[in-house]
């Protein structure tokens, strides 16, 4: 079944550093890829996402990256800041199912000052 | 503009029972789509409707079902409860084309059974 894996589970960094997730996807016919930030007792909030046509986009001190290729796409989040701490998701748009999001299981990013 | 609303906030109801959650879209979204989270399986998609009609359905049981009136509003139910079916219920609204994708999500109702 279409499916995608997300690393590390947890991820703790210094305010001002940079911090990096990845995920990897199993279905190589998908063509949009949004992350998700969810704080604690909240939904999950779209922060970006990129479309298959496009290698990377950036949006202040996020970026996403995408290789089609290697069905990988990653978050970079820069100059990190304590209210950057929350759990993200990475998703991709299912084609088996649709219109479905397939959501990997999130990374936990604890910024400390 | 508003976002999108889910009521109630939380839940608690008996095995057995059976329980309907609201969900209201962004204004002018057509497309609703129930999520369920669990801490061990995560975000999980359960079905989505477009127009009144259901387009898509994941891998869940007959128990759960949904529906989409005119204004677009959605409500799913959770029949005969079982104790697994505790989660936090989320769904998200979308314009509804297929280049449209950008889901937003509601904050969801806190489903507990016992």
């Amino acid at each position: 079944g279409e499916n995608v894996e997300q690393h590390p589970s947890t991820l703790s960094v210094q305010e001002g550093d940079s911090a990096v997730i990845k995920c990897t996807y199993s279905d190589s016919a998908s063509n949009y890829f949004p992350w998700y930030k969810q704080e604690l007792g909240k939904g999950p909030q779209l922060i970006i996402d990129i479309r298959s046509n496009v290698g990377e986009k950036k949006d202040q001190r996020i970026a996403v990256t995408l290789n089609k290729t290697a069905k990988h796409f990653s978050l970079h989040i820069t100059e990190t800041q304590p209210e950057d701490s929350a759990v993200y998701f990475c998703a991709f748009l299912g084609t088996q199912a649709g219109t479905a999001l397939i959501f990997g299981k999130g990374t936990t990013l604890s910024v400390s000052s | 503009k508003a976002g999108v609303t889910q009521t109630p906030r939380y839940l608690i109801k008996t095995r057995g029972q059976q329980v309907t959650l609201s969900c209201s879209p962004i204004s002018g979204h057509r497309s609703v789509s129930w999520y369920q989270q669990t801490p061990g399986q995560g975000l999980q998609f359960l079905f989505e409707y477009f127009s009144e009609t259901q387009r898509n359905k994941g891998n869940f049981p007959g128990r759960f079902s949904g529906r989409q009136f005119s204004n677009s509003r959605s409500e799913m139910n959770v029949s005969t409860l079982e104790l697994g079916d505790s989660a936090l219920y989320l769904c998200a609204s979308s314009l509804g084309g297929k280049m449209n994708t950008e889901a937003f999500f509601g904050q969801g109702t806190r489903l507990t059974v016992v």
